[in-house]
């Protein structure tokens, strides 16, 4: 069976400081990946997806990056962290054109 | 770009009852989710519905695609169902589930 594997679970870290957050896949092969984050209140916003290692579409303009060096390895990034990064990021992966399976997540608190 | 709403916004149950949560959307579509995400922030996939109903024991959803709306059925209440439940449509023109526009979701809150 599939599973996705995300860390850290939680993080603090200072403004202007650097983030790498890691989502792993298992189970499966050359999944479409996908990052969100998730504010306060409720809404998902879709940051980044991946359809093949190294494809990446950056669907909002920030200071944050994703990478995907390996076919199930899917990161993001940012050089300088902002107070409006603060957030919970997910990963999720999908096999097809149907559903798409969500990580644990990250709770990102940026002071 | 499409909308996604969805009502209530707040739904507080006792435990037992029944519930119907509805998501409009504003242009067609060929992707809708339904899912959960519980108090801990674990989102799970509930239904892949872009038309016709489904069921899967207390849950079900019915999208009439054509009046661009869908409902999501709960029935007999559990203190497990709590936590916030979400809309997501991709347009046709998404491509392959790349871009799934979310609505804001529906919180509820189950009562023992």
């Amino acid at each position: 069976s599939q599973t996705i594997h995300q860390w850290p679970a939680t993080l603090v870290q200072p403004v202007g400081s650097p983030l790498s957050l890691e989502c792993t896949v298992e189970g499966t092969s050359n999944p479409n990946l996908y990052w969100y984050r998730q504010a306060a209140g409720r809404g998902l916003q879709l940051l980044f997806y991946s359809v093949g290692i190294g494809q990446i579409s950056s669907e909002v303009p920030q200071n944050l990056s994703a990478s995907r060096p390996q076919d199930r390895q899917f990161i993001l990034s940012s050089k300088k962290l902002l107070l409006s990064d603060s957030g919970f990021y997910l990963c999720a992966w999908s096999p097809t054109t149907e559903t798409q399976y969500f990580g644990p997540g990250t709770r990102l608190l940026v002071l | 770009g499409i909308q996604v709403e969805q009502s209530p916004p707040d739904l507080i149950l006792q435990e037992g009852a029944n519930s119907t949560l509805r998501c409009n959307f504003s242009d067609s579509v060929n992707n809708l989710q339904w899912f959960h995400q519980n108090p801990w922030g674990q989102l799970i996939n509930l239904f892949y519905i872009p038309s016709g109903t489904k069921q899967n024991g207390r849950l079900s959803a019915t999208t009439v695609a054509t009046e661009r709306y869908s409902l999501l059925y709960i029935s007999s209440s559990q203190t497990t169902d709590s936590g916030v439940y979400f809309c997501a449509v991709a347009p046709f023109d998404a491509g392959n589930n790349r871009k799934l526009i979310w609505g804001l979701g529906t919180s509820l809150a189950v009562n023992p």
